[in-house]
């Protein structure tokens, strides 16, 4: 079936490491993804975004990679910060509407002093 | 200020009360969205709505109601209330005229159906 997961519910790293937070997808059509950040008690922060017909996405101190042939989708972190602890979620869409969101279940990210 | 307020932000109601989330924007985008989350199921979504007159079922719709007053304006309703919809309730906008696909998120209401 279709569907977007995550291969890590938790995440610990230190301070100042690199993160890396994955997610998988099932459906080849998916053609647009999304990572979101979610600090506890706020809504969901868009962080980055990259198409289908693109394999790396650069932005400040993230980098989103998608590797198409096995559905995976990455965010990186670099210099991982505890202003970075949150729930990250990726998402996507198909068929190139914007509307029909599907998340993932999330992966929460903590980082240690 | 925020761009998409939701109100209330805390709820605590009875079974069977009908219930009321309200939701503003002040982004002048056209696509508006309430999405349920729920501990280990991620971000689902209730309705959607493009424009004043288009409304659109998401994939859990059972058991609330819509109404798109304006632009800026989308309220979700649960009609009866029941303890499987406690969740955190979240509005949000789009605009794909901007050139994007981006979805901005309220911060979120909690209700509680005890």
């Amino acid at each position: 079936g279709e569907s977007v997961g995550l291969h890590l519910p938790t995440l610990s790293v230190q301070e100042g490491d690199n993160s890396i937070i994955n997610c998988a997808y099932s459906n080849s059509a998916s053609d647009y993804f999304i990572w979101y950040k979610q600090e506890s008690g706020k809504g969901p922060q868009f962080i980055i975004d990259i198409r289908s017909n693109m394999d790396k996405r650069q932005g400040q101190r993230v980098t989103v990679l998608l590797n198409k042939t096995v559905k995976h989708l990455s965010l990186q972190i670099a210099a991982t910060q505890p202003g970075d602890s949150a729930v990250y979620f990726c998402a996507e869409t198909r068929g190139g509407s914007n509307y029909k969101l599907t998340f993932g279940k999330g992966t929460l990210l903590t980082v240690n002093p | 200020d925020a761009d998409v307020t939701q109100t209330p932000r805390n709820r605590i109601t009875k079974t069977g009360k009908r219930i009321m989330l309200e939701c503003s924007q002040t982004k002048g985008h056209d696509r508006m969205y309430w999405y349920r989350q729920d501990p280990g199921l991620g971000l689902r979504l209730i309705y959607y709505s493009f424009d004043v007159k288009d409304i659109n079922k998401g994939e859990i719709s059972d058991g609330y109601s819509v109404s798109r007053q304006a632009q800026a304006k989308f309220s979700l309703s649960l009609e009866s209330a029941i303890p499987n919809q406690t969740a955190l309730y979240f509005c949000a906008t789009s605009d794909p005229g901007q050139g994007g696909n981006t979805i901005y998120f309220g911060e979120g209401s909690w209700l509680t159906v005890v």
